[in-house]
């Protein structure tokens, strides 16, 4: 069974900095990886999808990189804003015709001015 | 484009009282889905829909109904409210015919059951 994990839960760093968020996934036979935003009281917003052909995606200061035979991806944020601040979601979708897709439980992100 | 729009943003019920949260979008996406959001239990997938006329179980369907009538509507019914559905809800849709490519969300329900 697929287990998605989110490590740190929670990453407060000052303005400016760079900064690398984990997913680490269980089965390495991925369809696709994709990392969403949430802010509070909101919906999720797709910010980057990675296919499993893919080593990496990048859009504007966001960079995702994907490893399947380490089960592992990791989000780069580049100079980092208080705006940056929100929790920050992976979620793996399965291989296959029964593939799911699994979201992990999300780093939340503290930006300080 | 309104994108994807769920009715109401917040509703309190008591147990035992049916209602329905309405997802509705203007974006053509054949897929739509319906997720509950849990403190430590993350994101979970309740009913999903490939096209008008088709539905499927996710995870965690007990206690709820969906229907696809057409391609812009995907409403959720609670048959009978339980505290244990006391959640936030999502939908989302997503181009094509499965869940891999894209996903937009809603901005949620926030659904209460005393």
């Amino acid at each position: 069974k697929q287990e998605v994990t989110q490590i740190p839960a929670a990453l407060s760093v000052p303005e400016g900095e760079n900064l690398v968020l984990n997913c680490s996934f269980t089965d390495s036979a991925i369809y696709n990886l994709q990392w969403f935003r949430q802010d509070p009281g909101k919906g999720l917003t797709s910010l980057l999808l990675i296919q499993s052909s893919q080593r990496e995606q990048t859009s504007g200061r966001l960079n995702a990189s994907l490893d399947k035979s380490s089960g592992r991806s990791t989000l780069y944020i580049a100079a980092s804003q208080p705006g940056d601040s929100a929790t920050y979601l992976c979620a793996v979708h399965g291989s296959g015709n029964t593939g799911k897709l699994i979201f992990g439980q999300g780093t939340t992100l503290q930006v300080k001015p | 484009n309104a994108g994807v729009t769920q009715t109401p943003k917040f509703q309190v019920l008591k147990t035992g009282q049916s209602m329905t949260l309405q997802c509705a979008q203007d974006m053509n996406h054949e897929y739509m889905s319906w997720y509950r959001q849990d403190p430590g239990m993350g994101l979970r997938l309740i009913h999903y829909s490939v096209g008008a006329g088709i539905t499927d179980q996710g995870e965690v369907p007990n206690g709820y109904n969906v229907s696809r009538s057409t391609t812009e509507d995907f409403p959720l019914r609670l048959l009978s409210a339980a505290p244990s559905q006391t959640s936030v809800y999502f939908c989302a849709t997503s181009r094509g015919t499965k869940s891999t490519g894209e996903l937009f969300f809603g901005e949620g329900s926030r659904l209460t059951v005393l």
